[in-house]
């Protein structure tokens, strides 16, 4: 089973601010498999990204993913205030159980 | 636009079986092109996915839980459905089914989320 690591635990930064959201795999992530979502309190996970780096319908393009191998990024170019919420990295696809990192809490510094 | 929702009891006695059903509205499940999931968090916790069914009726348990769950299809309704066996308090969770695309070779991640539903574990 892939352990997905997410840091920071929690991120305070201000509406406006860029910021960046890290996942770390306990092995390779094969063909790219490595999504990314938000949750907002009482909402099912919204996909944001899959396969690394395609943003799924309707996602503004100030959402960006990237990364290979064990190390990928979220980034969020100019955070609007909607964007504070709980994002997961999840690996799929490849090497199942399909696994979640334990989120990283972006909030309003 | 597709829609999902789970339905089933929220409050179950421990030992007892968890029992949900998935509608899917918007789309055939029969189709083929998908593999439908159930994903559940545990109260203030990270996300734990059970396994998924494709509309054929192949399944992919969680090793953690195979020996417990079961997945279903029904195509004729447009539902598919879990059913955990031996439940504990450690089963108390909200519980989503969910949506991702399969091509044939490989998955993509889910897509389309029900809103979810919370079971309770409690005699």
């Amino acid at each position: 089973e892939i352990v997905l690591t997410q840091s920071p635990g929690t991120l305070s930064l201000s509406p406006g601010e860029r910021a960046t959201l890290s996942c770390r795999a306990s092995q390779s992530v094969s063909n790219n498999y490595l999504a990314w979502y938000q949750q907002k309190p009482g909402q099912a996970p919204r996909l944001l990204i899959s396969g690394i780096s395609s943003r799924a319908t309707g996602i503004p393009d100030r959402f960006s993913g990237s990364g290979s191998g064990t190390d990928f990024t979220l980034t969020i170019s100019r955070l609007e205030p909607e964007d504070f919420a709980v994002y997961y990295c999840q690996q799929y696809g490849s090497s199942p159980p399909d696994t979640f990192g334990q989120g990283t809490t972006l909030e309003i510094k | 636009q597709v829609q999902l929702q789970e339905s089933g009891p929220g409050l179950v006695k421990p030992s007892q079986t968890l029992s949900l059903t998935c509608t899917v509205s918007g789309g055939s499940i029969s189709s083929g092109g998908y593999y439908w999931s159930w994903i559940r968090q545990h109260p203030g916790k990270g996300l734990e996915c059970i396994g998924y069914i494709y509309y054929s009726g192949s399944t992919y348990y969680n090793p953690s839980l195979r020996s417990r769950v079961t997945l279903s299809v029904d195509t004729s309704k447009n539902q598919f459905s879990l059913n955990l066996s031996s439940v504990t308090a450690a089963d108390t969770a909200v519980y989503y089914c969910a949506r991702g695309k399969y091509d044939g070779g490989s998955r993509d991640a889910s897509d389309y989320w029900g809103q979810g539903t919370l079971v309770t574990v409690s005699s």
